[in-house]
């Protein structure tokens, strides 16, 4: 099967724009999950999408939203972008949520 | 709330010895799922080993094991004959039911020749 895959892989915005990441889980996967990292701050959960329905967020601004598809592929939307938002994001799929999650290669988006 | 700790942020290793990454975790719950994940330059996070709490026995997974520790809340991993590729950022990781997976802080691994 094909793994987790991530689009865009490297994304450079600025200020106050807005972006869309993507993600499309393993064949078969129904939970999606979103997650930050940084430097100062490491692996900070964002969402948790199963079955087109957000099942889990993380504590950040209402700037970032995401939704799932019928085909449980997933995007992620930073509005109003800050220098802050600089971060690799990761997406991680899993069958149903609880088991192992399987993580793609990431998106590093930088905030000018 | 689940916390996740990883109480050493760098740790260096002999290519062929055993090293030992530590692991404490603050939950409630009783039945949980627990993970050690490896993330490498490539930042590429990668599953090694995955612990079901109502399982007494240790997992495994080649080189890797796992010494875990329900009433204690510990959850350590054990390389064993580690190797060049082995070098990472070691994330432990905690998930119960209807919650989403937290994470510990991380800790570096470097492998000496």
């Amino acid at each position: 099967k094909a793994g987790v895959t991530q689009t865009p892989r490297y994304l450079i915005k600025t200020r106050g724009q807005q972006v869309t990441l993507s993600c499309s889980p393993i064949s078969g996967h129904r939970s999606v999950s979103w997650y930050q990292q940084t430097p100062g701050q490491g692996l900070q959960f964002l969402f948790e999408y199963f079955s087109e329905t957000q099942r889990n967020k993380g504590n950040f601004p209402g700037r970032f939203s995401g939704r799932q598809f019928s085909n449980s592929r997933s995007e992620m939307n930073v509005s109003t972008l800050e220098l802050g938002d600089s971060a690799l994001y990761l997406c991680a799929s899993s069958l149903e949520g609880i088991e192992t999650q399987y993580f793609g290669p990431g998106t590093r988006l930088l905030v000018l | 709330a689940q916390t996740v700790t990883q109480s050493q942020p760098e740790m260096s290793v002999q290519e062929a010895e055993t090293v030992t990454l530590s692991c404490t975790y603050d939950t409630s719950e009783s039945d949980y799922y627990l993970f050690w994940y490896k993330q490498p330059p490539s930042r590429q996070m990668i599953l090694v080993i995955r612990q079901e709490a109502y399982k007494q026995q240790n997992a495994t997974e080649n080189r890797f094991s796992v010494n875990f520790q329900k009433a204690a809340k510990s959850f350590s991993l054990k390389i064993s004959d580690s190797q060049l590729g082995d070098a990472a950022m070691y994330f432990c990781a905690y998930r119960n039911y209807g919650q989403n997976f937290v994470f510990g802080p991380g800790t570096r691994l470097s492998v000496l020749p």
